[in-house]
């Protein structure tokens, strides 16, 4: 089974801090995103990677970075954060041409910003 | 650009009984496929069917089904026999053949009650 792991599912950080959000998989996907889920709003793509160190913008990639220097982690960076990225974060990857692409999803990390 | 609309954000159904979860779309694209993922409470999101949109037959999966209406640009769920199990935020979702990334709809959070 494929697993996608995130690195806490709870975290608590303060206004102007710089934070780190791990995502591991282990099926060795090319296809790695960077999710933000909020209600009433869905989900918002933040980031995603297509290959190791290539990156491309989502929908919403303001006071976001990422990182990718190996396949399987993809990490999300947030430079320093503020209130309103207070969410709920979602890691998912594939394979770009596998099972008509469906995408496999972490636990999610629930990040609160005071 | 690519829109998912989905216009119940709850919705309650008795165990046993058939509710249908609404999704609408609008794509420039001649193919694409469409999704809906399955969020439990606490839990991590998992796909529950697929359609890929040349397909004119809608896809099973066991309880689940969808009624894929290309011309209207509608895809919705149904569940039959709904269980405790079913209780979830759905998301509906759609991808064309650019890059793997998908666009998600606001979610239903359906509740299945004894």
């Amino acid at each position: 089974d494929v697993k996608v792991t995130q690195s806490s599912r709870y975290l608590v950080k303060r206004t102007g801090e710089k934070v780190f959000l791990e995502c591991v998989q282990d099926m060795d996907h090319e296809n790695m995103f960077w999710y933000r889920q909020d209600p009433g709003l869905g989900l918002r793509l933040i980031y995603f990677s297509y290959d190791v160190k290539m990156k491309e913008k989502g929908d919403i990639p303001e006071g976001y970075s990422v990182s990718r220097e190996k396949k399987e982690r993809f990490s999300l960076i947030l430079e320093s954060a503020s209130t309103n990225q207070t969410s709920m974060y979602l890691c998912a990857s594939n394979h770009p041409s596998g099972a008509y692409n469906e995408q496999f999803f972490g636990p999610g990390t629930r990040l609160t910003v005071l | 650009a690519q829109t998912v609309t989905q216009s119940q954000p709850e919705m309650s159904v008795q165990e046993a009984e058939t509710v249908t979860l609404s999704c609408t779309y609008d794509t420039s694209e001649s193919n694409y496929y469409l999704f809906w993922y399955k969020q439990p409470p606490s839990r991590q999101m998992i796909l529950v069917i697929r359609q890929e949109a040349y397909k004119q037959q809608n896809a099973t999966e066991n309880r689940f089904s969808v009624n894929f209406q290309k011309a209207a640009k509608s895809f919705s769920l149904k569940i039959s026999d709904s269980q405790l199990g079913d209780t979830a935020m759905y998301f509906c979702a759609s991808h064309t053949g650019t890059a793997s990334k998908l666009t998600f709809g606001t979610g239903t959070r359906l509740q299945v009650t004894l």
